[in-house]
């Protein structure tokens, strides 16, 4: 079976940039979440989507980022303007629901750079 | 205080030895918990899941739950070079997610 699919693996853009993420979450999943790992704060969820509506953007840093999953199978995550401070591993993951009692399954996540 | 803590590491065993990771949680509500393994540069794979108090086991790997306590752990027994990773606890929270740790890195040495 496929699993979480990300796109881009690795992403290096110019600061000010706008930059986008991607996310096919395993068929048949009802809710998915976006983080993002860094050395200092660890794993950090950023959103998390049930049944392609959004739950909780509580841990979405800033208005510079945005997430949508117009359907069941794609999600993006956005980022406009990029910052360095941005640069860090990105995942999405999903699971069945109810999503606090399943668990989860990660893409290989995309490591984002911004020079 | 931190929703989910585990000490950092690195927890460093000999080689056939036992591991013995920690984790402690706040919210007493929780009823779900995970145990991930994350290699380095890799995504977080999750290992374990454990639901009731008592142990789990499932291979190398025994999984403790004691909700009175308010801890988990993961044993790890004949511990194997290739088990050296960075190990996530995570607890289910109010809101229906999940709450990660920042992880116990784990380096098991020939």
């Amino acid at each position: 079976d496929a699993g979480v699919i990300q796109s881009p693996r690795h992403e290096v853009t110019e600061m000010g940039q706008e930059v986008t993420l991607r996310c096919k979450p395993i068929s048949g999943h009802n809710s998915l979440f976006w983080y993002r790992q860094t050395m200092m704060r660890g794993l950090e969820l950023l959103i998390y989507f049930n049944n392609n509506v959004p739950i909780d953007d509580s841990g979405m840093p800033e208005d510079r980022f945005s997430a949508k999953m117009p359907n069941a199978s794609f999600s993006t995550l956005k980022i406009q303007p990029s910052e360095p401070r941005d640069s860090a591993v990105y995942f999405c993951a999903s699971s069945l629901s109810p999503a606090g009692h399943q668990p989860q399954h990660f893409g290989d996540g995309t490591r984002l750079s911004i020079l | 205080q931190k929703e989910v803590e585990q000490n950092s590491g690195p927890l460093s065993v000999p080689e056939g030895a036992i591991a013995s990771l920690n984790c402690t949680y706040s919210d007493r509500g929780s009823q779900s918990f995970f145990w991930y393994r994350q290699y380095s540069g890799k995504s977080p794979e999750l290992i374990m899941s454990i639901y009731s108090n008592g142990d789990k086991e499932d291979g190398r790997f025994t999984a403790q739950l004691n909700k009175a306590s308010q801890y988990v752990s993961l044993l790890i027994r004949d511990s194997q070079p290739s088990d050296s990773a960075t190990y996530l606890c995570a607890v289910n929270n109010a809101g229906n997610m999940l709450t990660f740790g920042g992880g116990t890195r784990l380096m098991v040495k020939p």
